[in-house]
């Protein structure tokens, strides 16, 4: 079965500083895809960042980077110089690729993340 | 990135009345839609998997009969509320599937909140 773990219900961070969000998951299929996705208080699910599972370098975009350690089956999130409009919460989820066995979309828990001024 | 709307944004009925939600892909083609449900501060749960021309795949303990779903077109899914009681308020969103290479982003609507009263 697969399951998505976040263990961190909430956070704070100042701006301008740097912040990990966890995840942890677990899976059965050999190809997969991690995903973050931020909610914002009006609801919209935005698309941060994606990892395959046999991507060799951890994503990054922009701001946004993941710390993909396969062995170790974590895919956290990491948000270098927060700003106010970073709070949110933020979601990390999974699914299998490539025709994989089970290919829809599961979610972790969510992070809800305050930074502070 | 790719955009999917939801009509309405929000709606308030009364107990008993349907409720049809609409969800377009507005610049790509969406050959899956998913449907997810969310209570407040909860993660979002699947609720049924839309394939363009065919019957639609509901998870687990989603009731197929009181959650109607249409994927007429390649651009336009919708999610009919029957019958609908108060323990249906809710946030629902749907998702809509695109190929960008090998990576199968999943991009998703604004969300739609229900309320019965």
């Amino acid at each position: 079965a697969q399951k998505i773990t976040q263990t961190q219900p909430g956070m704070f961070v100042q701006e301008k500083e740097a912040v990990t969000l966890d995840c942890t998951y677990d899976t059965s299929d050999q190809s997969y895809g991690l995903f973050w996705y931020k909610q914002p208080s009006s609801g919209e699910m935005i698309f941060l960042i994606y990892q395959g599972s046999y991507d060799e370098q951890n994503a990054t975009e922009g701001r946004y980077s993941l710390n993909f350690q396969k062995a170790r089956k974590s895919a956290n999130l990491v948000i270098s110089a927060s700003q106010l409009g970073d709070s949110a919460m933020y979601f990390c989820a999974m699914r299998g690729i490539y025709g994989g066995a089970t290919n829809k979309l599961i979610f972790g828990t969510g992070t809800l993340l305050a930074v502070q001024p | 990135g790719a955009v999917v709307s939801q009509h309405p944004s929000r709606v308030i009925c009364k107990s008993g009345t349907s409720v049809k939600i609409e969800c377009r892909s507005l610049d790509f083609q969406a050959t899956t839609m998913f449907w997810y449900r969310q209570f407040p501060k909860q993660s979002l749960m699947l609720m049924a998997t839309s394939n363009e021309g065919s019957k639609a795949t509901y998870e687990q303990g989603v009731e197929k009969d009181k959650f109607l779903i249409n994927h007429a077109s390649l651009t336009l899914s919708t999610l009919t509320v029957t019958s609908a009681h108060p323990e249906d308020s809710s946030f629902y969103i749907c998702s809509a599937r695109t190929k960008a290479e090998y990576q199968e982003t999943q991009y998703f609507g604004p969300g739609t909140r229900l309320l019965v009263l």
